[in-house]
């Protein structure tokens, strides 16, 4: 069954630096979606992407957070300059059409900061 | 209800016991209520998406209903087996269809 890759599993950095976290969703699916979950706390809403814009994005979502889909198979979330409190388990996960699909998640990437 | 909120926190039964957990969530404005199971160091995986009222969603052992009009949904498990420990993630879209608020998930144990 076709299924959402994330890379790294694991990644760990410096406060300060940047990172590129990426994401392979299921190749027919035209919705795209960033997640995260702090430890401890519910798993929380970044940005949602489709037709090559974000179509909606919460308050954590400033200007340190960009995403993009430079190939038509990757989809990257990059932190621009990462916070110990941008450590999270984060969530790739994509949908083939709107509406009230469910959808498909990757397994995380889970970043610690340092 | 302003949120998506879960109960209870966790859970440990034996294997064979059936078992329910709740999902409250915000009855205006609904739109639709998602049930995730999260196995440890896998992806969350969809059980359920129910949009109507009244509607009752079943796959083998685990099954669902959906209260709209007052706002929650029950998932139950029939016969626990180690096999479904995992943390239950409810869902709903909160001010557009694009964003899911999840609650804080029932986290599932299941022992012999």
């Amino acid at each position: 069954e076709p299924e959402v890759t994330q890379t790294p599993s694991h990644q760990v950095t410096q406060m300060g630096q940047e990172v590129i976290l990426r994401c392979v969703p299921i190749s027919n699916h035209l919705y795209f979606y960033w997640y995260r979950q702090i430890l401890g706390q519910k798993v929380e809403f970044l940005v949602s992407f489709y037709n090559n814009e974000i179509s909606e994005k919460s308050e954590i979502f400033d200007d340190q957070f960009s995403v993009e889909r430079p190939d038509g198979s990757n989809f990257t979330l990059k932190i621009r300059s990462t916070k110990l409190e941008d450590s999270a388990m984060y969530f790739c996960a994509s949908k083939r059409q709107g509406g009230t699909e469910k959808l498909f998640f990757g397994s995380g990437t889970q970043l610690s900061v340092l | 209800i302003l949120n998506v909120e879960q109960s209870p926190q966790s859970l440990h039964v034996q294997e064979g016991d059936s078992t329910n957990f709740t999902c409250s969530f915000p009855s205006s404005n609904f739109y639709a209520l998602h049930w995730y199971r999260w196995e440890t160091a896998k992806s969350p995986e969809a059980l359920f998406v129910m949009t109507l009222n009244g509607d009752e969603k079943k796959k083998g052992r685990i099954s669902a209903t959906l209260n709209t009009k007052e706002g929650y949904s029950y998932l139950y498990i029939k016969g626990s087996q180690p096999e479904d420990s995992a943390t239950y993630l409810c869902a709903s879209p909160t001010g557009t269809a694009s964003k899911l608020t999840f609650g804080t998930g029932t986290r599932l144990q299941v022992t012999l």
